[in-house]
């Protein structure tokens, strides 16, 4: 199945507007990041969360291992916010990154 | 702060041409990655080298090889370009196994 799970997979807000951007993922999966893929294809670090809440601004994630979820907040939202924000995670045993599908997000003016 | 450098933003080549496409970390990395990313497909993973001269086949190799001489420097080869391989691609780079990966800015590559 499934073992990287977005939503919503698309949001468009109004400048200012706070949000909330989910990451489900399996047993199999941990050692979470965010990233925010910018409109020039650039991915940018975010958060590398395995678990627990961390904040960077006005962005914030926080991870419960336990209960298979991730979640990244983004408050007082700005119109450069904009972008495709995916969450990744590496498989158990494995190099690879398994990758969400990614939530875009529309900031307007 | 990390830097991952890729040689090209934007690249076009012709069908059969041999590519390189050039990867540097400046973070003294172990692991470097290359994707590909296409719409609706998401980001796949073509090779991954964890030590110099070492690579390991991704999710869709086919088409490509790798070359990693020196530990900063990672570097992938399209033997002979196709117009299926018109895409973008990402470099990456992590310290631990498991760890942190930063990327590098993507090479848009076309193939006519």
């Amino acid at each position: 199945g499934i073992q990287v799970e977005q939503s919503p997979p698309d949001l468009i807000l109004q400048e200012g507007a706070n949000s909330t951007l989910r990451c489900n993922f399996s047993d199999s999966v941990n050692n979470l990041q965010w990233f925010h893929q910018n409109p020039w294809g650039q991915l940018i670090n975010l958060f590398y969360i395995p678990s627990g809440t961390k904040q960077n601004g006005r962005l914030s994630a926080t991870t419960v291992a336990t209960e298979r979820y991730s979640l990244l907040y983004i408050s007082s939202s700005q119109t450069t916010d904009s972008g495709v924000y995916f969450c990744a995670g590496y498989m158990d045993s494995n190099y690879q990154l398994i990758w969400g599908a990614g939530t875009k997000l529309i900031i307007k003016p | 702060d990390v830097k991952v450098t890729q040689s090209s933003r934007y690249l076009v080549k012709r069908t059969g041409e041999k590519v390189f496409l050039e990867c540097v970390q400046d973070m003294d990395h172990e692991n470097m990655f290359w994707y590909r990313q296409d719409p609706g497909l998401g980001l796949r993973l073509i090779y991954f080298s964890y030590d110099v001269k070492m690579k390991e086949k991704g999710d869709i190799p086919e088409g490509y090889s790798v070359s990693r001489e020196k530990k900063e420097r990672f570097s992938l080869i399209l033997e002979s370009a196709s117009t299926n391989q018109t895409s973008m691609y990402l470099c990456a780079s992590t310290y631990l196994n498991r760890g942190e990966q930063f990327f590098g800015p993507g090479t848009r590559l076309t193939v006519l």
